[in-house]
């Protein structure tokens, strides 16, 4: 029962343009959300959180947004570089240490 | 610098033949967390200590056990590997369990393969 879901397993978006990568969850307990960034033969690497009494968080050229009624998070890089191309997977908790992750989403960033 | 280090990175074993996993953080993160990611799946908790609290996931199998000897260093044991246990095994710390400030933080993973 995957209860938090990347719908789209890649996505390629042109260097300088915006990348928009979505996750939705089902469990309306969760309040904690993370994006993971993840390299091959690497870990994933911590990029940004949002707690469920936001709705926005911003760092950078990254900036996570949160609809807790529809129960869906999204991702927006802006602008995209090539460094970007990775995995990026999104996690849930409602426990404090019991995350949910999404099965990722491939990101191509083309030059 | 490396934080959380995993070895081997690569592993090879027989069928039904034990292996054990390492890691070690330098963090002095008080929870370790084990998990298990298949290939295009969502990494999935086996388990993770609180300091020498240990907890299970409910429908982790019995088959694989883990010990944190101290602060530093978290093993995971499979008893007897089947060819369903070929996976990525992630490593990860954090500090607290606060779900305000539960970063986690992995190492690169182990890669095990069946034979």
């Amino acid at each position: 029962d995957q209860q938090v879901k990347q719908n789209s397993p890649s996505l390629s978006v042109q260097e300088g343009r915006i990348s928009i990568l979505n996750c939705d969850y089902t469990n309306s307990m969760f309040d904690y959300f993370l994006w993971y960034k993840k390299y091959p033969a690497e870990g994933p690497t911590f990029l940004i959180s949002i707690s469920s009494i936001k709705d926005k968080n911003e760092d950078g050229r990254f900036t996570v947004f949160l609809n807790k009624s529809a129960k869906h998070l999204s991702l927006h890089i802006v602008p995209s570089q090539p460094g970007d191309s990775a995995v990026y997977f999104c996690a849930a908790s409602n426990t404090g240490n019991q995350f949910y992750f999404g099965t990722g989403t491939s990101l191509t960033v083309i030059p | 610098d490396a934080m959380v280090i995993q070895n081997p990175r690569y592993q090879v074993t027989q069928f039904g033949k034990p292996v054990t996993l390492s890691c070690s953080q330098t963090l002095n993160h008080n929870v370790m967390y084990w998990y298990q990611q298949k290939s295009s799946q969502a990494p999935k908790l086996l388990f993770h200590y609180y300091d020498k609290d240990f907890n299970n996931e409910a429908d982790t199998p019995d088959n694989f056990q883990s010990r944190r000897p101290n602060t530093s260093f978290c093993f995971l044991d499979i008893r007897s590997p089947g060819l369903g246990d070929a996976a990525m095994y992630l490593c990860a710390t954090s500090r607290v369990v606060a779900t305000w400030d539960n970063t986690q933080y992995f190492g690169p993973g182990t890669r095990l393969t069946v034979l």
